[in-house]
């Protein structure tokens, strides 16, 4: 089955404490991004990658990390999270193409730091 | 960047067909349209894509005019289960080998009343 997988999809974490949230796709995809969702402001675009070791920022991108190692995880590293990082997070990928296509999304990561 | 705006929200009755129009007057010429639906804590799911004149498949219809600045998705006759965020997105990602980044409106929470 084609899909886009989130690791943990639930995280309490305190401030300061590194942490990664895993994104896996198995259909080929070239091009992964991760969103952070909040009430009130829809989805906003932290980080996108092209392919393999080609990332770059997107709306919100301060404070959060990522890596494009492989073609099928897009890992986001959060150093030394804060409060206002509190979010639903979604990874998302799709293939480059034209015209686009659908972006096929996961199911989502609710992360909250005290 | 295309910035899109849609109405925040908007309520209908079950058998009814609803429009949702979303405006984007710096649209690019190589940007396509699409739309996704959002269930609460579910990541969005594509509805429709199109690039000009009308596109239909079987949930909804696209009707976008020449001047392409605008979009309307229609949904025919909803249900109880049509209740969700409708996001408007505007991009490509096939722009002279460059990287775009695409950015989700705030979105419009239709209601579905019996």
């Amino acid at each position: 089955e084609a899909q886009v997988t989130q690791n943990p999809r639930y995280l309490i974490t305190v401030t300061g404490k590194k942490l990664t949230v895993t994104c896996s796709q198995n259909m080929n995809h070239e091009y992964m991004s991760w969103y952070r969702q909040d009430p009130g402001l829809g989805l906003r675009q932290i980080y996108y990658s092209m392919n393999v070791e080609v990332t770059d920022k997107g709306d919100v991108p301060e404070g959060y990390k990522v890596s494009r190692k492989e073609k099928r995880n897009f890992p986001l590293i959060l150093e030394s999270p804060s409060p206002n990082q509190t979010s639903l997070y979604f990874c998302a990928s799709r293939k480059l193409a034209n015209p686009p296509g659908e972006q096929y999304f996961g199911p989502g990561t609710r992360l909250t730091v005290t | 960047l295309a910035k899109t705006t849609q109405p925040i929200s908007m309520d209908s009755y079950e058998g009814q067909e609803v429009n949702i129009t979303c405006s984007h007057n710096n649209i690019a010429t190589n940007d396509y349209i699409t739309w996704y639906q959002q269930f609460p804590s579910q990541g969005p799911r594509f509805i429709i894509q199109g690039y000009k004149t009308k596109v239909t498949n079987e949930v909804a219809s696209l009707f976008i005019p020449a001047d392409r600045k605008s979009s309307t998705l229609s949904l025919p006759r909803v249900s109880l289960s049509d209740t969700a965020v409708y996001y408007c997105l505007v991009g490509d990602f096939i722009s002279s080998g460059s990287a775009r980044q695409l950015t989700f409106g705030s979105g419009t929470q239709l209601t579905v009343l019996p």
